[in-house]
């Protein structure tokens, strides 16, 4: 168990919808990851936060935003879904955002749907 | 900037066979990288992490890796296949970004398949 709680596991929606996918970090741990694996595209990183405040983007659509909360949980919002955004949705946290030798802890994933 | 290269997406050894699973990496100093193990429907777990000085890094499960900078690698091995060792393999490389915190690439994967 990393410790990473993600909800929920599965998700099933349609073309346009919008929804929230949650994440939980391990326990102490203040940088928070969202990253997108599909068959195709393999793991990309989406954006990163720290104690809150966004630190990084990656390769994140502008129909994708994300916030991280004074609790430290954070949500990743997809919105006008697309058949191709059905992928699996990583979280992941580590202890805090400069030490570069830490290791990233990552939650089973939300399996996103779109049909 | 640094980044990671694994080669072969897929691997098949047989059972008790040697596993080896390439990655490279891009000159950085230092390189701070990694190996992840992915097993279906599971997130990514830590198998092991380079240490500055080290040529050996032993990790769980009876893997490990063997830093070689005159050849960028970081590769990863164990001596004997196990069926429970059939999942998907990322290496990742880790380096500041722009704004000091940590960015993190993976490698594209290997999926290894573990023969009875």
């Amino acid at each position: 168990d990393s410790g990473v709680t993600q909800t929920p596991k599965h998700l099933i929606t349609a073309t346009g919808q919008r929804v929230t996918l949650r994440c939980s970090p391990r326990s102490g741990d203040l940088s928070v990851y969202w990253y997108q694996q599909s068959l195709d595209q393999g793991l990309q990183f989406l954006i990163q936060y720290y104690n809150g405040e966004e630190r990084a983007k990656g390769n994140i659509l502008e129909r994708f935003s994300a916030q991280q909360f004074p609790d430290l949980h954070s949500e990743l919002n997809l919105s006008s879904l697309e058949l191709g955004d059905s992928a699996l949705y990583f979280c992941a946290s580590s202890v805090e955002g400069r030490a570069y030798n830490s290791p990233l802890h990552f939650g089973n994933g939300t399996r996103l749907t779109v049909t | 900037a640094q980044s990671v290269t694994q080669l072969g997406s897929h691997v098949s050894v047989s059972e008790g066979a040697l596993v080896l699973l390439r990655c490279n990496y891009s000159s950085s100093v230092p390189p701070y990288l990694f190996w992840y193990v992915q097993y279906p429907n599971q997130g990514l777990q830590l198998l092991l992490k380079y240490t500055t000085g080290a040529t050996l890094v032993k990790g769980i499960n009876g893997f490990e890796a063997e830093f070689k900078k005159s050849e960028t690698s970081f590769h990863l091995t164990k001596p004997s296949a196990h069926m429970s060792d059939a999942a998907e393999y990322f290496c990742a490389g880790s380096e500041p970004n722009s704004g000091g915190y940590q960015k993190v690439s993976f490698g594209t994967g290997t999926k290894l398949q573990v023969i009875p």
